[in-house]
């Protein structure tokens, strides 16, 4: 268990919905980073956030966005989905802001969108 | 082109084997390079970390960066059916976005 957690484990939904991720860091870490995986693209970066300021930006779409929250809880949120949305999201933590810190991975959020 | 490309297999070993694992990448910049193991319905996990060309060794895993011909490779030794997992190397120019290969699926047979 690396101490992040996400929730949920599990999403369904349907095209043109929009959905909220969830993800609470290991106690201590100041940085969380959102990721999502498909089988096509494996792991892609998103976005990270480093004591609630955005840091980093990545392969994010402008109908994504993110957000951390002074108790330094995170949430992704996807918008407008289409099937193509599908994947396994990844949250991970790490202490500082430098991502070469290594990160922890949470569980993930398997997102489907029928 | 994609920044990292990695053989996605399927890699299947007997235990006890010699695994190498290899990805390259395009981009000449990249300086931090990672491995990573993900076992099924898990999140990735740190193996290996290494900054710039050389090797490094902690047990029975090996990584190895060759910035020359832009080419990293992770050598498991002493192969174990806990190995099985797919295999995921990530690279980065400045450490704060990573790039990530889609993984190379090994199963190691007792």
């Amino acid at each position: 268990d690396s101490g992040v957690t996400q929730t949920p484990k599990h999403l369904i939904t349907a095209t043109g919905q929009r959905v909220t991720l969830r993800c609470s860091p290991r106690s201590g870490d100041l940085s969380v980073y959102w990721y999502q995986q498909s089988l096509d693209q494996g792991l892609q970066f998103l976005i990270q956030y480093y004591n609630g300021e955005e840091r980093a930006k990545g392969n994010i779409l402008e109908r994504f966005s993110a957000q951390q929250f002074p108790d330094l809880h995170s949430e992704l949120n996807l918008s407008s989905l289409e099937l193509g949305d599908s994947a396994l999201y990844f949250c991970a933590s790490s202490i500082q802001g430098a991502s070469y810190n290594e990160q922890f991975f949470g569980p993930g959020t398997r997102l489907t969108v029928l | 082109q994609k920044e990292v490309e990695q053989d996605p297999g399927p890699l299947s070993v007997p235990e006890g084997a010699i695994v190498s694992l290899n990805c390259t990448y395009s981009n000449s910049a990249f300086q931090y390079f990672m491995w990573y193991r993900q076992y099924s319905r898990k999140g990735p996990e740190l193996l290996m970390y290494t900054y710039s060309s050389g090797n490094k060794e902690d047990g029975r895993f090996t990584a190895q960066v060759d910035k020359s011909s832009k080419y990293i490779s992770l050598f498991i030794r002493d192969s174990q059916p806990s190995d099985s997992a797919t295999y995921l190397c990530a690279m980065s120019e400045a450490g704060n976005q990573f790039y990530f290969g889609t993984g190379t699926s090994l199963t190691v047979i007792p």
